[in-house]
């Protein structure tokens, strides 16, 4: 157990509608990041926060997805209008960057969404 | 940009088989160099890392070298357990913002 936890761990939705995942990360952790991984491949970059500012979005991440950290905790990943392709494992992840290994990433043990 | 190839699987090794797993790599500035796994039906956990050339990382008996000149971190265990099957994922991370790039992921099976 790595300390960051995701909620839900699965989620099945039809197209179309509308989804939401959070995260719950290590509380002393400042930086926060999102990633997607499909099937037989690695995990891919989608987003980042420092806090509760979004420092960086990747290109992968369409209109249709947005995220957030309020209060520079917790995050959310909502989708709209889910579509097939959306199928994926969301994988949450953060570290401390002023701490002695910035460079570490702890992961939480993901939402699995399929979009039926 | 960033990017990281490492040898596609699956790989099925007989118990106390020695195990490489190639990885090479493309980055920009001095990324940090990892490698993580994934046992089945859990989460990822870093296994070891190594932050700058020529460190090597260790863990659980697994050994890696961050080799700049070869660009290379390549994951050896001399003796595997039917515990280490699982799914090994090489990453670098960004220098600035330390997002990891990964690849794609190599499938250990060993036999007991």
């Amino acid at each position: 157990d790595t300390g960051v936890s995701q909620d839900p761990r699965h989620k099945i939705t039809k197209r179309g509608q509308n989804v939401t995942f959070r995260c719950d990360p290590i509380s002393e952790h400042n930086r926060l990041y999102w990633y997607r991984q499909t099937l037989g491949q690695g995990p891919e970059f989608l987003t980042y926060f420092q806090n509760e500012a979004q420092l960086e979005k990747s290109r992968l991440l369409s209109d249709r997805f947005s995220a957030e950290r309020p209060k520079g905790s917790f995050s959310t990943l909502e989708i709209q209008r889910t579509e097939q392709g959306d199928s994926a494992m969301y994988l949450c992840a953060c570290t401390q960057s002023s701490g002695s290994n910035p460079d570490t990433q702890y992961f939480g043990p993901g939402t699995r969404l399929t979009v039926l | 940009g960033n990017s990281v190839t490492q040898m596609e699987g699956p790989v099925t090794l007989s118990e106390e088989a020695f195990l490489t797993i190639n990885c090479t790599y493309t980055a920009t500035g001095y990324p940090s160099l990892f490698w993580y796994v994934q046992y089945p039906g859990e989460g990822l956990q870093l296994l070891l890392k190594a932050t700058k050339a020529d460190d090597k990382g260790s863990n659980k008996g697994f050994e890696a070298t961050y080799r700049k000149e070869t660009t290379s971190f390549h994951l050896e265990k001399g003796s595997v357990q039917v515990s280490d099957s699982a799914v090994y994922f090489c990453a670098l991370s960004d220098s600035s913002n330390y997002k990891l790039t990964f690849g794609k992921g190599t499938l250990l099976t060993v036999n007991p």
